[in-house]
């Protein structure tokens, strides 16, 4: 089945650096990937969608100076949190769909917190 | 009013119950319905994916859709422990999936 891969799955940061998620579709090319964030015992909230080769879509009320979105390849998707801020913290998910008609698979999610 | 509701639980059965799940919708363009399921701090799995209404079986697990009403259910038969984690539903219609809230299942021995 399809595969998604999502690093790292933690990370601690302090206010004000940047760090970077990588999610890889392993075994299928993905032309679209979404990123979500997950506050607790809250569902996913959509941040963005990108595409292959383009910039990405924003969702309204997310920063696309804050949440950068790289979609290099169509197995490679990032996103950077820069300058991060403690009301950062959250679970980051990715998602990738194989293509209509296929369901979205989800990466295994990363915990940011900002200290 | 949300497009997708979903009562957040938490849902606690015993082991071997028939689990019922819900979510309502007010979107009558979706056409795409899935159930996820959630382990504390992983990613959602997909477990099923129905296009438009009727039902759906695999193993232990039933995905009903009736457009009609805007409700979708999904059944767990002979829940087991194993089975306790969120469970939310999500549908689209052209390319941005939008989910319920997530019901908490908990299953014990």
């Amino acid at each position: 089945g399809a595969v998604v891969s999502q690093h790292p799955s933690w990370v601690i940061c302090k206010s004000g650096t940047s760090v970077k998620i990588e999610c890889r579709s392993l075994d299928f090319q993905a032309t679209t990937m979404f990123w979500y964030r997950q506050f607790p015992k809250q569902s996913l909230m959509l941040m963005a969608t990108s595409n292959e080769g383009s910039k990405a879509t924003y969702e309204q009320g997310v920063e696309k100076d804050k949440f950068l979105i790289n979609h290099a390849s169509l197995t490679l998707s990032t996103l950077t949190v820069t300058s991060a801020h403690p009301e950062d913290s959250s679970f980051y998910i990715c998602s990738a769909r194989a293509g209509e008609g296929y369901g979205y698979t989800f990466g295994s999610g990363t915990r940011l917190t900002v200290v | 009013q949300k497009e997708v509701e979903q009562d957040p639980g938490p849902l606690s059965v015993p082991e071997g119950a028939i689990v019922s799940l819900n979510c309502t919708y007010s979107n009558s363009a979706f056409q795409y319905f899935m159930w996820y399921r959630q382990y504390s701090r992983k990613g959602p799995e997909l477990l099923m994916y129905t296009y438009s209404s009727g039902n759906k079986e695999d193993g232990r697990f039933t995905a009903q859709v009736d457009k009609s009403s805007k409700y979708i259910s999904l059944f767990i038969r002979d829940s087991q422990p194993s089975d306790s984690a969120t469970y939310l539903c999500a549908m689209y219609n052209t390319d941005k999936l939008i989910f319920g809230t997530g019901t908490r299942l908990q299953v014990f021995p």
